[in-house]
């Protein structure tokens, strides 16, 4: 009930293209969706988060699409850069309960 | 304002011992997490306070513990060190002024077990 399937383990985009990163969870309780973003040597940083109130939420070239009805949601990088080479990871909360993380998605845009 | 700080960055211990990891959250962060990283597993949640107060725990035994001082800072400890322990240890601190604020994350700290 507590988990968050993050799929896929990893994705090489070329520069210019999308990368597309795909999350399914399954507690309906869940109210708040963050995706954090995780450079070698660092601690994840949050990228962007949405509530499942609105269907798509944009910063820049990063959108969260959700779907509630599938219990689905995922983080689309348009125009991919090489500095967006990093681990991705997908999280659900409810309240003050504890953050329940994906499994992370390894992400290299190369030249 | 200084973000969440953890110490030490590196560790290395034999399997049987003992470790205190330390956690320094942003400075009116009162709610702090801990994390275990691995590569297959990716982040485990271990346990969470909050003004003092395990608030959440996670699934892991009894030989991980935390503890929370009165100015915010927090330890881990893991008793009985096994080779499986070895991880990268996260902290995250958050204002917890709403629910479902932003966690900041320390850089870690890297636990090997021989």
């Amino acid at each position: 009930q507590q988990q968050v399937k993050q799929s896929p383990q990893s994705l090489i985009v070329q520069k210019g293209g999308i990368s597309i990163i795909n999350c399914a969870y399954e507690n309906t309780a869940f109210d708040y969706f963050p995706w954090y973003q995780q450079f070698p040597g660092k601690g994840p940083a949050l990228l962007i988060a949405i509530r499942p109130d609105v269907s798509e939420k944009k910063e820049g070239r990063f959108t969260i699409s959700f779907n509630k009805s599938a219990k689905q949601f995922s983080l689309h990088i348009m125009d991919s850069q090489p500095g967006d080479s990093a681990t991705y990871f997908c999280a659900a909360s409810r309240g003050y309960q504890k953050v329940t993380f994906g499994t992370g998605t390894k992400l290299q845009v190369i030249p | 304002k200084a973000g969440v700080t953890q110490t030490p960055r590196y560790l290395i211990k034999t399997r049987g011992q003992q470790v205190t990891l330390s956690c320094s959250p942003i400075s009116g962060h009162r709610s702090v997490s801990w994390y275990q990283q691995t590569p297959g597993q990716g982040l485990q949640f271990l346990f969470e306070y909050f003004s003092e107060t395990q608030r959440n725990k996670g699934n892991f035994p009894g030989r991980f513990s935390g503890r929370q001082f009165s100015n915010s800072r927090s330890e881990m400890n893991v008793s009985t060190l096994e080779l499986g322990d070895s991880a990268l240890y996260l902290c995250a601190s958050s204002d917890n002024r709403g629910t479902n604020t932003e966690a900041f994350f320390g850089q870690g700290t890297r636990l090997t077990v021989v």
